[in-house]
């Protein structure tokens, strides 16, 4: 039951380097998101999917880009990564807007 | 546009004590109602879930949720806890109308501290 994978798990950048989460699901849901998790902020919603080809943005859209060029993947990326974008990263989906989501482990990111 | 607060960052209660966590939301339309569970270094566990019908909801180990649409509430409850309950606890909301995903808002958290 594999469910919500992300990779990497754990990333360090340095300040402008770019990189790409990936996040996985073989549940065949539809819609996709992804969070970032900071110390007493709860989770924020930086951009989300509700089905192939498609995204839109969340609450804190500023300095990410994500695809979702096949049904199962949804990547996140960061051009120039600043250390405001230190976080904990989480990725979930959900087959219909009543079902609670199902999230992946989550993605630690340094950047310093 | 909803919010989701949560009035307690932290709660300390002793092993076999009852504990609630507060959380009050705020919307203009009907909402879902959601409870999170999270575990150190995993990711977020769906607990329990408000729709509609019955307003008080049950989980699998032990805790239940009342919606109360008067005090615009979703308070969760468990009447007595253990050390394995230790974990951050999160309420999220989303509009239960509308056809859009545009995602759950959550509210900051409550780390459930259980002492022996």
């Amino acid at each position: 039951n594999a469910g919500v994978t992300q990779t990497p798990k754990f990333r360090v950048l340095k300040t402008g380097q770019s990189m790409t989460l990936l996040c996985a699901q073989d549940m065949n849901h539809e819609y996709m998101y992804w969070y970032r998790q900071d110390p007493g902020m709860g989770l924020r919603l930086i951009h989300y999917s509700v089905g192939e080809g498609t995204t839109a943005k969340g609450e804190v859209p500023d300095g990410y880009n994500v695809s979702r060029l096949k049904k199962q993947n949804f990547l996140l990326g960061l051009e120039s990564a600043a250390p405001s974008q230190t976080s904990v990263y989480f990725c979930a989906s959900n087959r219909a807007v009543r079902n609670g989501y199902t999230f992946g482990s989550g993605t630690r990111l340094t950047v310093v | 546009a909803q919010s989701v607060t949560q009035l307690d960052s932290q709660v300390p209660v002793f092993e076999e004590a009852p504990v609630e966590l507060r959380c009050n939301y705020s919307s203009s339309v009907s909402v879902y109602l959601f409870w999170y569970v999270q575990y150190p270094n995993q990711g977020l566990q769906l607990l329990l879930k408000y729709l509609s019908g019955s307003t008080l909801v049950e989980s699998i180990n032990g805790f239940e949720a009342e919606f109360n649409k008067s005090q615009t509430s979703f308070h969760l409850r468990k009447p007595s806890v253990h050390i394995s309950d230790t974990a951050e606890y999160f309420c999220a909301a989303r509009p239960s109308s509308g056809g859009g995903a545009d995602g759950l808002t959550f509210g900051k958290g409550t780390h459930l501290i259980i002492q022996p």
